[in-house]
């Protein structure tokens, strides 16, 4: 049984750098894309981006000039860094393995951002 | 403003079916296929749907997916107390180059 595990500071002041870590336990880590998923409060999702495990990448081009995503294989981790973060960005961000018919989602990481 | 539309609720009593919409366009819904997640309260989304009608192991075949050109609809018949949760659509979208979410449909069981 797979299990996500994210981790990241949950407090951010405006400007600073948003960065998470996901790691994959008890599956595969090859053959799947990792994508990061955030949720507003009270709102819908939204796709920040997504990366497989040979690194290669999409972002969401609203996001792509301050979203950095990256992998470690050696210890199946996954990575986020969102730049110059402001109130908007204040959400429970998703990782989540996709591929097909398989989409296991982490528990969410509330990131708030405030001065 | 979502690029695909979700009529934010929908309502429907116990046993009965109800149809959840998603509309968007020839660069997203009507070239590609279209994914259903449940988001039960407080919790991550699950996936219910993936290419457009298949379901993943464990979601009970109450629940199925079509697409109409550029429309998708989620069906859900003998509705259960438990179905009661925010639907997500997602696509992806050629234009745009990103995956793209509807607005979510609030499924509320009278």
């Amino acid at each position: 049984q797979v299990h996500l595990q994210q981790w990241g500071a949950g407090l951010l002041k405006p400007s600073e750098t948003l960065s998470l870590t996901c790691g994959v336990y008890g599956g595969s880590f090859s053959n799947y894309f990792y994508n990061w998923i955030r949720q507003p409060p009270g709102q819908g999702l939204e796709w920040i981006g997504e990366i497989n495990h040979s690194g290669n990448t999409n972002y969401n081009p609203s996001l792509k000039s301050r979203v950095t995503m990256s992998v470690d294989t050696a210890k199946n981790q996954c990575f986020l860094n969102l730049t110059s973060v402001t109130a908007a960005d204040t959400a429970v961000y998703y990782c989540v393995r996709e591929n097909d018919a398989v989409s296991d989602w982490g528990q969410g990481t509330l990131v708030t951002v405030s001065s | 403003q979502s690029v695909l539309t979700q009529s934010p609720s929908a309502s429907q009593t116990p046993g009965q079916r109800v149809t959840i919409s998603c509309s968007g366009s020839g660069s997203n819904i009507g070239n590609n296929y279209v994914y259903w997640y449940q988001q039960l309260p407080g919790t991550a989304p699950k996936l219910l749907i993936y290419s457009t009608n298949q379901r993943p192991p464990g979601v009970p075949d109450r629940f199925s997916g079509s697409k109409s050109g550029t429309s998708a609809s989620l069906a859900i018949r003998e509705l259960r107390s438990e179905d009661e949760a925010d639907y997500y659509c997602a696509t992806w979208d050629d234009s745009l180059s990103a995956q793209v979410f509807g607005g979510g449909t609030k499924l509320t069981v009278l």
